[in-house]
């Protein structure tokens, strides 16, 4: 299956800030998620990146707070913008290659929000 | 609301008996589920899954078990390892394994030697 690499891994952020997590996979693929696992809670589906075009949202997230760039197969980015404590979350990247094939996630970005 | 409920949120086992999760869901477009595996600090780790069509899949030591009618699956492990202590999380798709995936809160497995 793919390598994919989240950067960073973890960061503690000051309220009202902004940062932005990458995702690369060393392989093209066809789709990208962005999840969020607030504590104790399941993994939640963001948006899908789509490659070339706006992602495409879940209900409950924004763009505006939740920008993401998709420029190639096998880049992304999410950026989570005017950060909140409620914000302090593992952000999750996946991938999937098309037929029937399950997603693989990358290490996930821990943030913690001050 | 939740649609993948994992009612038990951990499991103690002793190495070589066999593990058993459960799954339930409430959706019935769900037609794709799949069980990860997540140790700490590490993302989810895809484990096996099963298509509606059927109601069993083996992997080695790993068997996913779908009742439709009862919208429930379970996970066999047999025999446990020490190895296989982690966090499982059951997901569900209505498309297929690449399309949106909506998961349970897991089950924290724990395996005593």
């Amino acid at each position: 299956s793919a390598v994919i690499s989240q950067k960073p891994s973890r960061d503690i952020c000051q309220r009202g800030t902004s940062l932005t997590i990458q995702c690369q996979v060393d392989s093209q693929v066809t789709m990208m998620f962005w999840y969020r696992q607030q504590p104790g809670q399941s993994l939640t589906l963001i948006a899908t990146a789509n490659q070339g075009s706006e992602a495409t949202y879940e209900s409950g997230f924004v763009i505006d707070k939740f920008p993401i760039s998709r420029p190639n197969l096998t880049f992304s980015t999410l950026t989570v913008s005017n950060m909140s404590p409620e914000d302090s979350s593992i952000y999750l990247c996946s991938v999937a290659d098309g037929g029937n094939q399950p997603q693989h996630f990358g290490d996930g970005t821990r943030l913690s929000i001050l | 609301d939740q649609q993948v409920k994992q009612n038990s949120p951990s499991l103690s086992v002793q190495e070589g008996r066999i593990s058993i999760l459960n799954c339930d869901y409430t959706n019935s477009m769900f037609d794709y589920f799949l069980w990860y595996k997540k140790y700490p600090a590490e993302g989810p780790t895809f484990l096996i899954s099963i298509s509606s069509i059927k109601d069993k899949n083996e992997d080695g030591r790993f068997t996913v078990f779908l009742n439709k009618s009862a919208k429930h699956l379970s996970l066999h492990i047999v025999p446990s390892q020490p190895g296989d202590s982690a966090v499982y999380f059951c997901a569900a798709s209505p498309y297929g394994a690449n399309s949106k995936l909506t998961f349970g809160k897991g089950i924290t497995l724990s395996v005593r030697p």
